[in-house]
């Protein structure tokens, strides 16, 4: 079955320090790779996405994502982090074939606290 | 307009009522999605619409769920004799392409609160 795992439901970082939230897949074949974004009472908010290519993704507010063909991973990441990061963030994944391509899954999604 | 918008932003019922949840796409995007997000658990697909039609509705969890979609726009999720389980916020998006192009990003909207007692 396919599936999107987020092993840290929190992960706390001081401001001005590296961040790193977590997420490996369990799909076949290679899925397209989307990182979003929820604040509090808002909808979510597309980060970046892999489709293809470079390995090292870069997307909105700084962030950036490594797709790891050999480990299944796609660990989003800031090299400094800032309060205003603070938010909720989900991996999902979405199927390369036409046919089964509307569905995307989420991960659990991951809860980011920058402290100042 | 903006962006996609859905309304209300929050309703609360009584366990049995039927509730309609309203999205409105960004104009012109072909494909619209509804999903459920409930308390401590991630995104769960319903339903998706490339223009009027639902090629994808194995998400919807019971019979007391439909939507429809009219005039390439707006859609509405109904869920009838609801039950507290289904207590979640719901989720619209939307995207310029169909499905098929699947690396097209999808664009959400607030969401609905929805809590039922």
């Amino acid at each position: 079955a396919q599936s999107v795992a987020q092993p840290e439901d929190q992960v706390n970082v001081a401001e001005g320090n590296p961040l790193t939230v977590k997420c490996t897949y369990s799909v076949s074949g290679n899925p397209y790779l989307f990182w979003y974004v929820q604040y509090p009472n808002r909808g979510l908010q597309f980060l970046l996405k892999y489709i293809t290519g470079d390995n090292l993704v870069k997307g909105s507010y700084g962030f950036e994502a490594e797709f790891n063909k050999s480990q299944t991973s796609f660990h989003l990441k800031k090299p400094s982090a800032l309060v205003s990061d603070s938010a909720l963030y989900f991996c999902a994944v979405r199927d390369r074939n036409p046919s089964s391509a509307s569905k995307i899954i989420f991960g659990s999604g991951t809860r980011l606290s920058i402290r100042p | 307009g903006a962006g996609v918008s859905q309304s209300p932003s929050n309703k609360v019922t009584e366990k049995g009522k039927d509730v309609e949840l309203r999205c409105d796409p960004i104009s012109g995007h072909t494909a619209l999605y509804w999903y459920r997000q409930s308390l401590g658990q991630g995104l769960e697909f319903l339903i998706y619409f490339q223009g009027n039609s639902a090629p994808d509705k194995s998400g919807l969890p019971s019979d007391r769920f439909s939507a429809e979609r009219t005039g390439g726009s707006v859609s509405t999720l109904t869920i009838q004799r609801t039950q507290q389980e289904d207590s979640a916020v719901y989720l619209c998006a939307s995207s310029l392409r169909s499905a098929e192009v699947s690396w097209e990003t999808q664009y959400f909207g607030p969401g609905t609160r929805l809590l039922v007692l």
